[in-house]
């Protein structure tokens, strides 16, 4: 079975400063990894995927994650946060071995101050 | 292109009441899905439907129905209605494999059980 971790509940950062949510994976068999935002009373986006090739994955906002195999994670970086990015951020994995659907995370509320 | 439209925004009903959630996307998507969304809890898979003609459970199928009306429409039944069914819901599609590609979502239906 798949599942996802996002430690962090919450997490607040100022304007201008780089940011991190992190997000870890378990999965058998290679695991697909997303980035979806969810900004408030609207559905969620798409930022970014993880399927094979580079472990660096440029994104939508200029949203950035590494794929860590070794540590099984897939954080989401952004080198500097505006306010705008305030939103709740969730991380997805699945696994193409039995080509279920993803299984999302709990979700991480995203803070931007000015 | 409106993407995916969920019929009602809002929804209060009293215990023991039915009503269905409809769903179309016009993206020409073969898989679609239904989700919950719950404080604290993250995103929860329903039901979701491969393709056409199929529909399968997913991590918390009870209490609820679906019909893959045609390729554009799933819809989502609540037969009767209770207090723990009080969330918000999101329709999904997207297309094959499920493991990998971007699913786009819906703006929610908003449902209160009293």
């Amino acid at each position: 079975a798949q599942s996802v971790a996002q430690p962090e509940d919450q997490v607040n950062v100022a304007e201008g400063n780089p940011l991190t949510v992190k997000c870890t994976y378990s999965v058998s068999g290679n695991p697909y990894l997303f980035w979806y935002v969810q900004y408030p009373n609207r559905g969620l986006q798409f930022l970014l995927k993880y399927i094979t090739g580079d472990n660096l994955v440029k994104g939508s906002y200029g949203f950035e994650a590494e794929f860590n195999k070794s540590q099984t994670s897939f954080h989401l970086k952004k080198p500097s946060a505006l306010v705008s990015d305030s939103a709740l951020y969730f991380c997805a994995v699945s696994s193409y071995s039995g080509n279920t659907p993803l299984v999302f995370g709990k979700g991480t509320r995203l803070s931007v101050i000015a | 292109n409106a993407g995916v439209t969920q019929t009602p925004k809002f929804q209060v009903l009293k215990t023991g009441q039915s009503m269905t959630l409809q769903c179309a996307q016009d993206m020409n998507h073969n898989s679609m899905y239904w989700y919950r969304q719950d404080p604290g809890m993250g995103l929860r898979l329903i039901y979701y439907s491969a393709s056409e003609g199929t529909t399968d459970k997913g991590e918390v199928p009870n209490g609820y129905n679906v019909s893959r009306l045609n390729k554009r429409e799933f819809s989502l039944r609540l037969e009767s209605a209770a207090p723990s069914q009080t969330s918000v819901y999101f329709c999904a599609s997207s297309e094959p494999p499920l493991a990998t590609d971007t699913q786009y979502f819906g703006p929610g239906t908003r449902l209160t059980v009293l």
